[in-house]
C-alpha cells in the first residue's frame, strides 16, 4: 500500500459513455498527477496539480478533463473516448515538486478499455 | 532536459547481484537521479534517489561517479519477485518539476530460477 488509492481498478466503456476515474491520497501531499501508460510504452504525464492548481497539461485531448477539488482528491473525467485511449491510468502524489528531493507515490492504476 | 539511456532488457538468476546502468550525459548541476520499479499492471514504486557518490537503503544501492554522467542501480541477491521494469529519472525538482516526471522506456529485468 502506497497511500494512494484509485477507483475503479477496471473500467470498460463505450465511445459515447461518460465516466470518471477517482484518485485519493492519504499522505498529506500537495501535488497530484495523472499518467497514461499504454501497452509497451513509457509512462506519459498527462496533468499535474500543485496545491489544487493545474500546473501542467501535456497537450492532452479535451476528451480528458481533470478536476482537483482539494489536495487529497483528483478526478479524471472521460467523455467520448477512442479505442486508442485504452490504457492503464495511473495517479500519483508527491509532497511538493519545489522541495528537494521530491518523490512520487503511485496508485495501483485503473485499467481502462474503450470499446 | 536531461535525457536518459538504459538497456531495454536484462536477464539474471536468483541470488545474483544485478547492476543496471543509466546514462545521462547532459545531467545538470542541480539534477537528482531517481530510480523506480514497476510490476505489471501496477504503478511505479520509488526505490532510491541520489545526487553523487553512493546511496544505500534496504532495497538497493545507487552508485554515481564523480562526473555524474551515469548511475548504476545495484540490486543484491535478486529473487524472482524482483522481475519488473526499472526506470531511471534525472531532473531538478527545484526549477522544473516536469523534469522529474519524464519516464523513459526503462529496463525490463527478468529473474530466472
Amino acid at each position: 500500500e502506497t497511500g494512494v488509492t484509485q477507483t475503479p481498478r477496471h473500467l470498460v466503456m463505450g465511445m459515447t459513455n461518460k465516466k470518471s476515474l477517482k484518485c485519493e491520497q492519504h499522505l498529506g501531499h500537495n501535488a497530484m498527477y495523472w499518467y497514461k501508460q499504454s501497452a509497451k510504452k513509457p509512462l506519459e504525464l498527462m496533468f499535474v496539480y500543485n496545491f489544487k492548481e493545474q500546473t501542467e497539461n501535456n497537450s492532452v485531448p479535451s476528451r480528458f478533463s481533470p478536476e482537483c477539488p482539494n489536495s487529497s482528491h483528483l478526478f479524471l473525467h472521460l467523455h467520448t473516448l477512442q479505442p486508442e485511449d485504452s490504457a492503464l491510468y495511473l495517479c500519483a502524489s508527491s509532497q511538493d515538486p519545489a522541495v528537494t528531493p521530491d518523490t512520487q507515490y503511485f496508485g495501483p492504476g485503473t485499467r481502462l478499455t474503450v470499446l | 532536459l536531461a535525457k536518459t539511456t538504459q538497456p531495454i532488457s536484462m536477464d539474471s538468476y536468483e541470488g545474483q547481484e544485478v547492476n543496471i546502468t543509466c546514462s545521462h550525459n547532459n545531467i545538470a548541476t542541480n539534477d537528482y537521479i531517481t530510480w523506480y520499479q514497476q510490476f505489471p499492471s501496477q504503478g511505479p514504486r520509488f526505490i532510491i534517489q541520489g545526487y553523487k557518490t553512493k546511496v544505500t537503503n534496504e532495497v538497493a544501492s545507487l552508485f554515481i561517479p564523480a562526473d555524474r554522467k551515469s548511475s548504476t542501480l545495484s540490486l543484491p541477491r535478486v529473487s524472482l519477485s524482483d522481475t519488473a521494469v526499472y526506470y531511471c529519472l534525472v531532473g531538478d525538482p527545484f526549477n522544473n518539476a516536469g523534469n522529474m516526471l519524464t519516464f523513459g522506456g526503462g529496463t525490463r529485468l527478468m529473474v530466472k530460477p
